[in-house]
């Protein structure tokens, strides 16, 4: 079984600019979850998807970050424009259902000058 | 509100040494308790949960975990540590009262002394 697929695994950009993350849950997986995990502490929930609809974006600053999972499969995380305290790495992860065990990817580091 | 707190960020032990660590968790309903562990440039992978039933729970790699809801504590062991066992752990508190929302601590970083 195909594990949580992300790209790119490093980007390195300026302030300012803008960067997309992408992510490929596990096959059949309808929950997915993006999280922030800066350096030094623990993965922190960003958003959570169900299917295509958003179940909790408590968390997401939206000023800046947006997210989306058109079809219920495949999400992209987008940042716009990028803060130096945006510099984390974004794990995504998919799970079978909101109550379900959930698989992580490798993740995306990102790193903003 | 939820949150998990390891009170210990480093921890040095040798190879075939007994290990602890140590999860405190604050949740308001029936917690589903979780350990991760993290190599460098990898993602989570599960060690064990606990969602109910049998407090002492088993894992992958010889870990285990002991859920004691009087001290609201969930502290991973291992009795011979491995080399390859160096990695940073993490423990996560979440429950059906919460979507499923994981909420993680601080993480412990394992050394492992050869």
């Amino acid at each position: 079984e195909a594990g949580v697929a992300q790209s790119p695994r490093y980007k390195i950009i300026e302030k300012r600019q803008s960067v997309a993350f992408w992510c490929n849950p596990i096959s059949g997986h309808a929950t997915l979850y993006w999280y922030q995990q800066i350096l030094g502490q623990g993965p922190k929930l960003l958003i959570q998807f169900q299917n295509n609809g958003v179940v909790d974006d408590s968390q997401l600053p939206k000023d800046r970050f947006s997210a989306e999972r058109l079809k219920g499969v495949d999400s992209t995380l987008k940042i716009q424009p990028a803060k130096l305290e945006d510099s984390a790495v974004y794990l995504c992860a998919s799970s079978q259902g909101p109550s379900s065990e959930q698989y992580f990817g490798p993740g995306t580091r990102l790193t903003v000058t | 509100a939820q949150s998990v707190t390891q009170p210990d960020i480093h921890i040095t032990v040798s190879e075939g040494a007994s290990l602890e660590l140590r999860c405190n968790y604050s949740y308001g309903a029936t917690p589903y308790l979780f350990w991760y562990v993290q190599s460098p440039g990898q993602g989570l992978q599960l060690l064990l949960k606990y969602f109910s039933g049998d407090t002492l729970v088993q894992g992958i790699k010889g870990f285990e975990a002991e859920f004691k809801r009087s001290q609201s504590s969930f502290n991973l062991r291992k009795p011979s540590v491995h080399w390859s066992d160096a990695a940073e752990y993490f423990c996560a508190v979440g429950g059906t009262g919460g979507g499923n929302k994981l909420t993680f601590g601080t993480g412990t970083q394992l050394k492992v002394e050869l």
